[in-house]
C-alpha cells in the first residue's frame, strides 16, 4: 500500500499570499497518478488536479500541481477567501487507492 | 452534469449490516467505474472499493471480508453493503465516479455524502 504524507498539517496565510502544499509518497507514483482535492466543511471533496499537474474542468489557473516520483506539490497563487479549506492528495497508481491526511489552509 | 446521491439508514447498532445506495443522474452508469469512499475523524478519507458497470469489483483489503458492492444498470444505481458493523464504521460515506472509464483514474464526481452512525 502506498502511504501518502502531507505537510504541513496546517498552513496559516493571508489572502493574496501563495500557499505551497507538499505530498510525499512511500513508493514511487510512476505514472503520475496523483490527484489533489479541496474540501470545505460539510461538503464532499472537489477535484482540483489530476495526473499530478492537470487542472480539472473549471478550476482557476491560480491552482497548479507539480512533481513526480515520490514528491508532489500543490501551489495556490494569490489566495482568495474561498480557497481556505482542507486539501488532500490521493494516489491511484496502485490498489488500494489511498489519500493523504490533509493540509488545512486557514486564515492568518 | 453528472450528479450522485447517496441514500440509506443513518443509524445502526453494532453487528448490523450497513446498506447504502447511490443514484446516478445526468449521465449513464455505463462505461465507468464507480466507487465508495468513507471519511471518519479517526482515519480520514478511506477508499472502500469500486465496481465496473459490468459488475467487476475491487475492494480495499482492510475491509474486503465485510464489504460488497453491486450495481443495477437498469436503475442507474450502485450499492454498498458492510457486514457486522462496529463503532469504527461510523463515518460519512461518499459515492464517486472514477473518471475516464479506466479503474486507474481519479474521482471526478462525488455525492454529497451520507452520515452513518453506529451506536448501541
Amino acid at each position: 500500500e502506498i502511504v501518502l504524507t502531507q505537510s504541513p498539517g496546517t498552513l496559516s496565510l493571508s489572502p493574496g499570499e501563495r500557499a505551497t502544499l507538499s505530498c510525499r509518497a512511500s513508493q514511487s507514483v510512476r505514472s503520475n497518478n496523483l490527484a489533489w482535492y479541496q474540501q470545505k466543511p460539510g461538503q464532499a471533496p472537489r477535484l482540483l488536479i489530476y495526473g499530478a499537474s492537470r487542472r480539472a474542468t473549471g478550476i482557476p489557473d491560480r491552482f497548479s500541481g507539480s512533481g513526480s516520483g515520490t514528491e508532489f506539490i500543490l501551489t495556490i497563487n494569490r489566495l482568495e477567501p474561498q480557497d481556505f479549506a482542507v486539501y488532500y492528495c490521493e494516489q491511484y497508481e496502485s490498489s488500494p487507492f489511498t489519500f493523504g491526511p490533509g493540509t488545512k489552509v486557514d486564515i492568518k | 452534469q453528472v450528479q450522485l446521491q447517496e441514500s440509506g439508514p443513518g443509524l445502526l447498532k453494532p453487528s448490523e449490516t450497513l446498506s447504502l445506495s447511490c443514484t446516478v443522474s445526468g449521465g449513464s452508469i455505463g462505461s465507468y467505474y464507480w466507487s465508495w469512499i468513507r471519511q471518519s475523524p479517526g482515519k480520514g478519507l478511506e477508499w472502500i472499493g469500486y465496481i465496473h458497470y459490468r459488475g467487476g469489483t475491487n475492494y480495499n483489503p482492510s475491509l474486503k471480508s465485510r464489504v460488497s458492492i453491486s450495481v443495477d444498470t437498469s436503475k442507474n444505481q450502485f450499492f454498498l453493503k458492510v457486514n457486522s458493523v462496529t463503532t469504527a464504521d461510523t463515518a460519512v460515506y461518499y459515492c464517486a465516479r472514477i473518471a475516464t472509464g479506466s479503474s486507474w483514474s481519479h474521482f471526478d464526481y462525488w455525492g454529497q455524502g451520507s452520515l452513518v452512525t453506529v451506536s448501541a
